[in-house]
């Protein structure tokens, strides 16, 4: 059974920092794995999403990385913004219809 | 258009009430879905129809029944709820659920519910 890990589970940082959240998965046989947004009470927003294939992809400040052979992928944020807070959820597609997510990382970037 | 809709966006309801939930997406997705979402949790998958034609169960209890009157439409129907059923209800679409490595699911903003 796949299992998802997202650490830290929480994270605080001044404006302005580089930041890294970190996402590991035990079965290597994913078909993408997904980097989502939530805000508080909200729905997903769908932020990067990497090919099994593939081993990273940009979107402006952000960057994600796969290493599927690891079992792993890292959320970069640059240059880090108080708008920038939310919960940051990681999920591998595992089969058409299923997505396995982790606990997510709450981010909190302070003025 | 990438939007998937979900009214209402918060509800209260006793344990007796019969009430429904409603999606709507207008991307030409033939796959929808319904998740619950506890508080700090990630979402848990409920329910998956692909063509209009329920394709997963998760083993949900049948207080709660989906239907998927067209392709455009997803609704959850509630009945005798219990307190512990009160979390985030989200709803989902996808192209058809394939092993396409580029499918992504487009989540709607979801409908607060709580059970008194």
């Amino acid at each position: 059974k796949q299992e998802v890990t997202q650490i830290p589970a929480a994270l605080s940082v001044p404006e302005g920092e580089n930041l890294v959240l970190n996402c590991s998965f035990t079965d290597s046989a994913i078909y993408n794995l997904q980097w989502f947004r939530q805000d508080p009470g909200k729905g997903l927003t769908s932020l990067l999403l990497i090919q099994s294939s593939q081993r990273e992809q940009t979107s402006g400040r952000l960057n994600a990385s796969l290493d599927k052979s690891s079992g792993r992928s890292t959320l970069y944020i640059a240059a880090s913004q108080p708008g920038d807070s939310a919960t940051y959820l990681c999920a591998v597609k595992t089969s058409g219809s299923r997505l396995t997510f982790g606990e997510g990382t709450q981010l909190t970037v302070n003025p | 258009d990438t939007e998937v809709t979900q009214t209402p966006k918060h509800l209260v309801m006793g344990m007796t009430n019969k009430k429904s939930l409603k999606c709507e997406q207008h991307m030409g997705h033939r796959a929808m879905y319904w998740y619950k979402q506890k508080a700090k949790k990630p979402p848990e998958l409920m329910f998956v129809y692909s063509y209009e034609k329920l394709s997963i169960n998760e083993s949900v209890p049948s207080r709660f029944s989906p239907e998927c009157p067209n392709s455009s439409l997803l609704n959850l129907h509630l009945h005798a709820l219990q307190p512990e059923d009160s979390a985030l209800y989200l709803c989902a679409s996808s192209q058809v659920p394939t092993s396409a490595s580029t499918d992504t699911q487009y989540f709607g903003p979801g409908t607060r519910l709580t059970v008194l």
